[in-house]
């Protein structure tokens, strides 16, 4: 099975634009996680997607948006970005809602400058 | 609130050294605990522990849960270079609305010299 995929890998932005990041998930895989990495907070959770639904929410101002289409794939958008938006953002899938076993993608390294 | 809490923070050994990796939580309604290696991009999944006492294993890495007193510890014997990375553990944590997320630790980073 391929894994999950993301996509851009890397991107640079400037404060004030907005930014969309992709995330296919495993085949068969309905849910998808979306986490913040930063030195300081380390994984921090943004948002799960399950069958189009978002489930859950992290702690994250509304800036941060994100959808499921009906193939699983999910985006992630920020807008108005903040220098302090600069992280990788990782997305995950699993079989099943909510937590339990994920599997991770590589990874998307946004820089704001 | 719900945490998860990782020691040590970092960790540096020699080759071949035994480390042992701490996680703690405090959660409601605890279903199970995760361990992932996280090298330089994407954590991989390394376990999933939800019953006390049992030990998982996976060749020199194995991790056991003590749900009594909330914790679990990942054991690495013989280490190698390539156990250099950060480990994380986490919790699946019930939402008010019902559903789980999961939350992370902020993981240990292991250094193994050689």
């Amino acid at each position: 099975k391929a894994g999950v995929t993301q996509t851009p890998r890397y991107l640079i932005k400037t404060r004030g634009q907005q930014v969309t990041l992709s995330c296919s998930p495993i085949s068969g895989h309905r849910s998808v996680s979306w986490y913040q990495q930063t030195p300081g907070q380390g994984l921090q959770f943004l948002f799960e997607y399950f069958s189009e639904t978002q489930r859950n929410k992290g702690n994250f101002p509304g800036r941060f948006s994100g959808r499921q289409f009906s193939n699983s794939r999910s985006e992630m958008n920020v807008s108005t970005l903040e220098l302090g938006d600069s992280a990788l953002y990782l997305c995950a899938s699993s079989g099943l809602a909510g937590g339990g076993e994920q599997y991770f993608g590589p990874g998307t390294r946004l820089t704001v400058t | 609130e719900d945490k998860v809490v990782q020691s040590p923070l970092s960790l540096v050994v020699h080759e071949g050294d035994t480390v042992t990796l701490n996680c703690s939580y405090e959660v409601t309604n605890f279903r199970s605990l995760l361990w992932y290696k996280q090298e330089k991009k994407a954590p991989t999944f390394l376990f999933m522990l939800t019953s006390s006492g049992i030990e998982k294993k996976s060749g020199r890495l194995s991790s056991i849960l003590d749900k009594k007193e909330l914790f679990s510890i990942l054991n690495i014997t013989a280490t190698q270079t390539g156990d250099s990375a950060v480990y994380l553990c986490a919790v699946p944590f019930i939402t008010q609305g019902g559903s789980e997320k999961l939350v992370f630790g902020k993981g240990t980073k292991l250094t193994v010299n050689p």
